[in-house]
């Protein structure tokens, strides 16, 4: 059974800085792996898809690896703004589910970055 | 991009009663739509996956009977909370898979309906 975990569940930097944040799976044989951003009391936005075959995803300040073989996700936040504060979540989609579409996610990390 | 709708956004009903949630897939067809539940801080738990003119595949865990799912059409996905209780009362959130499931963001995912059950 595919379990994702995120760590820190809470982060707190001041503007500026650069962060990471983490996301480890259980069973590396993903389809794909997906962050997402969520506001508090909002839906979920995507912000970077990995498929299976790739290592890393870049959009703008983000940037997301993943290293299958050891179940682990990162995404790379630079230069941090006070609007990048909110719950980031990685979710990850199994290869048995590749065609359900089915994701797991992960208990996301609350992110505040302070002006 | 894709964008999926619910309605409405929150409610708040008194206990016993049911309470339907509809999910809208506006400017795509979405053959699976996926209903997630998240209590406060914590993730998003997949309840069931809907798929059109067929039966839905609940979780583990998940009661059929008091949440009751109907995909009548490619844009439409409803969740009806049956006799919703205090405990029922979550967020909300449904996802819609695009016809063609091809691109980054084959999954698109909807505001969320904050249901408060007195």
């Amino acid at each position: 059974k595919q379990e994702v975990t995120q760590i820190p569940a809470a982060l707190s930097v001041p503007e500026g800085e650069n962060l990471v944040l983490n996301c480890s799976f259980t069973d590396s044989a993903i389809y794909n792996l997906q962050w997402f951003r969520q506001d508090p009391g909002k839906g979920l936005t995507s912000l970077l898809l990995i498929q299976s075959s790739q290592r890393e995803q870049t959009s703008g300040r983000l940037n997301a690896s993943l290293d299958k073989s050891s179940g682990r996700s990162t995404l790379y936040i630079a230069a941090s703004q006070p609007g990048d504060s909110a719950t980031y979540l990685c979710a990850v989609k199994s290869l048995g589910s590749s065609n359900t579409g089915k994701l797991i996610f992960g208990q996301g990390t609350t992110l505040q970055v302070k002006p | 991009g894709a964008v999926v709708s619910q309605h409405p956004s929150w409610v708040i009903c008194k206990s016993g009663t049911s309470v339907k949630i509809e999910c809208r897939s506006l400017d795509f067809q979405a053959t699976t739509m996926f209903w997630y539940r998240q209590f406060p801080k914590q993730s998003l738990m997949l309840m069931a996956t809907s798929n059109e003119g067929s039966k839905a595949t609940y979780e583990q865990g998940v009661e059929k009977d008091k949440f009751l799912i109907n995909h009548a059409s490619l844009t439409l996905s409803t969740l009806t909370v049956t006799s919703a209780h205090p405990e029922d009362s979550s967020f909300y959130i449904c996802s819609a898979r695009d016809l063609a499931g091809v691109g980054p963001n084959e999954q698109f995912f909807g505001p969320g309906t904050r249901l408060t059950v007195l």
